[in-house]
């Protein structure tokens, strides 16, 4: 089966920084995507990876190792405002999303 | 209106009633999507429209019954739902499926079914 995982809950300070790993197990592949969705909220993009390597975009950071079935977000500088949850999605073979159930991330002050 | 509406953002049916959910994308896209998401499991797809075909239908209930009159817009169509579908059910579109392209979610709808 094709199976998604990243963990439930993390806890980060603000300023400080923060990884949010997802591990996946799919029928092919065509990229990895990342979202932010806050609480009552739609989920919004983030970040698309189909090669090897780090991407960065500003204070968000996202790896991918096709080889490990492996990817990171890493997240800088945390604000109040990155409080939310954050979607791991995968592209299979058909070009269909599987998801992850999503990190809920609480930034303290 | 830019982006992806949905309405109502919150509703209450029981068990009985019949009701529909309306997404509008004003992206231009020709894909869009119907996902549920309950609280702490991943999203479910529920159903695809490519250029106004039905291309997707993950063993959904025929209680859920989807429309597509044109690529910018979707209904969800419900009937004697039960309790176990109370969730966030999510709208998406993007510029086509079966490919890379992103996909832009509205706010989605609260359902709540007594």
């Amino acid at each position: 089966g094709q199976n998604i995982d990243q963990p439930t809950e993390m806890t980060a300070t603000e300023g400080a920084i923060v990884q949010i790993n997802c591990t996946y197990q799919t029928s092919g592949f065509n990229g990895l995507f990342w979202y932010q969705q806050h609480a009552g909220e739609a989920p919004t993009f983030l970040s698309y990876n189909v090669l090897d390597g780090l991407e960065e975009k500003g204070r968000f950071s996202s790896f991918l190792s096709r080889s490990k079935g492996y990817s990171y977000l890493l997240l800088k500088e945390l604000q109040m405002k990155d409080s939310a949850s954050y979607l791991c999605a995968v592209m299979d073979s058909n070009y269909q999303l599987i998801w992850g159930a999503g990190t809920k991330l609480i930034i303290k002050p | 209106e830019t982006g992806v509406t949905q309405t109502p953002r919150h509703l209450v049916m029981g068990m009985t009633n019949k009701k529909s959910l309306k997404c509008e994308q004003h992206l231009g896209h020709n894909a869009m999507y119907w996902y549920k998401q309950s609280a702490k499991k991943p999203l479910e797809l529920m159903f695809v429209y490519n250029f106004k075909e039905q291309t997707e239908n993950n063993s959904v209930p025929s209680r859920f019954s989807p429309e597509c009159p044109n690529s910018s817009h979707l209904f969800l169509h419900l009937h004697t739902l039960q309790p176990e579908d109370s969730a966030l059910y999510l709208c998406a579109s993007s510029q086509e499926a079966g490919s890379y392209n992103e996909q832009f979610f509205g706010p989605g709808t609260r359902l709540t079914v007594l």
